[in-house]
């Protein structure tokens, strides 16, 4: 069965530096997001992504954020300087109509 | 915003009952609302999803409901079992068309052998 799947599993950086979360989507959906989960909170919308554009983002989806859906198969999250606040588990999630299907998310541990 | 709650927080059965997980949302103005579980540490599985017209929507021992104008719904689990363990979480998508969803803090049920 095809599934979303997410690169690193685990992400350690020092404040400040930029990363770049990867993601490779179910091949034949059309929509693509992301969301975060700091430990022991609720999972949190970021931003939706369609057509080669962004077409919904929440608050916490600031200037620091950025997405890009570099090639045909990659969905990827860049965090420009990160806090951090920014640890957290990061998820990708597709879609081809109405249902999400999530990845296994990301680790970011920000030091 | 749409808020989510559910209850309860943690909930432990003995194997073979059949339980009821809750979920509420201020604004019933949804487009559809997905269940998922969530293992330790892992990703989201997505269990159902139940369109804002429907009030029942089944997979195998799973049952969910949906009454969204007093803004509930609910998951069925029949006859659990010990691989029924994790959490459960509920996301309404908003019906204005956006495709985010509004997750709960969810339900942690512990099945035991």
């Amino acid at each position: 069965e095809p599934e979303v799947t997410q690169t690193p599993s685990h992400q350690v950086t020092q404040m400040g530096q930029e990363v770049i979360l990867r993601c490779v989507p179910i091949s034949n959906h059309l929509y693509f997001y992301w969301y975060r989960q700091i430990l022991g909170q609720k999972v949190e919308f970021l931003v939706s992504f369609y057509n080669n554009e962004i077409s919904e983002k929440s608050e916490i989806f600031d200037d620091q954020f950025s997405v890009e859906r570099p090639d045909g198969s990659n969905f990827t999250l860049k965090i420009r300087s990160t806090k951090l606040e920014d640890s957290a588990m990061y998820f990708c999630a597709s879609s081809v109509s109405s249902t999400q299907y999530f990845g296994p998310g990301t680790r970011l541990t920000v030091l | 915003k749409q808020e989510v709650t559910q209850i309860p927080a943690a909930l432990s059965v003995p194997e073979g009952e059949n339980l009821v997980l809750n979920c509420s949302f201020t604004d019933s103005a949804i487009y559809n609302l997905q269940w998922f579980r969530q293992d330790p540490g892992k990703g989201l599985t997505s269990l159902l999803l139940i369109q804002s017209s429907q009030r029942e929507q089944t997979s195998g021992r799973l049952n969910a409901s949906l009454d969204k104008s007093s803004g509930r719904s609910t998951l069925y689990i029949a006859a659990s079992q010990p691989g029924d363990s994790a959490t459960y979480l509920c996301a309404p998508r908003p019906g204005t068309g956006a495709n985010n969803l509004f997750f709960g803090t969810g339900t942690r049920l512990t099945v035991i052998p």
